[in-house]
């Protein structure tokens, strides 16, 4: 079974330019999540998927990330435009629908470098 | 203060040795407890779930006080495959977000 895979692996970007991350979870979870670690600090929490509507965007750092995930499977995070403090490396997860146990498993991220 | 703390380490221990790494979180309504995995520049990956019972895999061994409102990880026999950073992960439960700890770095010395 494949995993959680994200692209690019790394995009180096100039201050004010627009750049978009991909995640394909695991098929068939129906949950998928973006999370964030900056330099030196713990990986954060983003926002949430449950199919296509968001569930929680309580972690959106501001109005320049936009999320999408038009009909239910791979999703997009746009930062636009791109600002220094935005570097870090971006995280994509998914679980499936199981209440008993919510286990998340991680792509290897989007390794993203703001000059 | 921070939902979830670690020691960052590093934690430089021999083959063979038993280690051990804690972490306490701040939110008392948390309900499920985790232990990942991190090789660097990978994904992190479910080491194991922990259960107010404890649990173990093979050489690893989890523990949660829920009454201290920390978990534990043991690591016997230590291997050098087992250099890594273990990151504590806790969640209200459900399909909510899982909040991170910084993760503590283990390397492990022929």
């Amino acid at each position: 079974e494949a995993g959680v895979t994200q692209f690019p692996s790394h995009s180096v970007i100039e201050k004010g330019q627009t750049v978009t991350l991909r995640c394909d979870p695991i098929s068939g979870h129906d949950n998928l999540y973006w999370y964030r670690r900056v330099m030196g600090k713990e990986i954060k929490f983003l926002l949430h998927f449950v199919k296509e509507s968001k569930q929680d965007e309580s972690g959106m750092p501001n109005n320049r990330f936009l999320a999408e995930r038009t009909g239910g499977t791979y999703s997009t995070l746009k930062v636009q435009p791109a600002e220094l403090e935005d570097s870090g490396v971006y995280f994509c997860a998914s679980s499936k629908y199981d209440r008993a146990k919510n286990i998340q498993y991680f792509g290897a991220g989007t390794r993203l470098s703001v000059l | 203060r921070k939902e979830v703390e670690q020691d960052p380490g590093p934690f430089n221990v021999p083959e063979g040795a038993t280690v051990a790494f804690n972490c306490t979180y701040s939110n008392s309504a948390s309900q499920s407890f985790f232990w990942y995995r991190q090789d660097c520049r990978k994904e992190p990956k479910l080491l194991m779930s922990v259960y107010s019972s404890g649990n173990e895999d093979g050489r690893f061994t989890a523990q949660l006080n829920r009454a201290s409102q920390y978990i534990s990880l043991l690591i016997r026999d230590s291997k050098l495959s087992d250099s890594a950073t273990y990151l504590c992960v806790v969640s209200p439960g459900g399909y909510q977000k899982v909040t991170f700890g910084t993760g503590t770095k283990l390397q492990v010395i022929p």
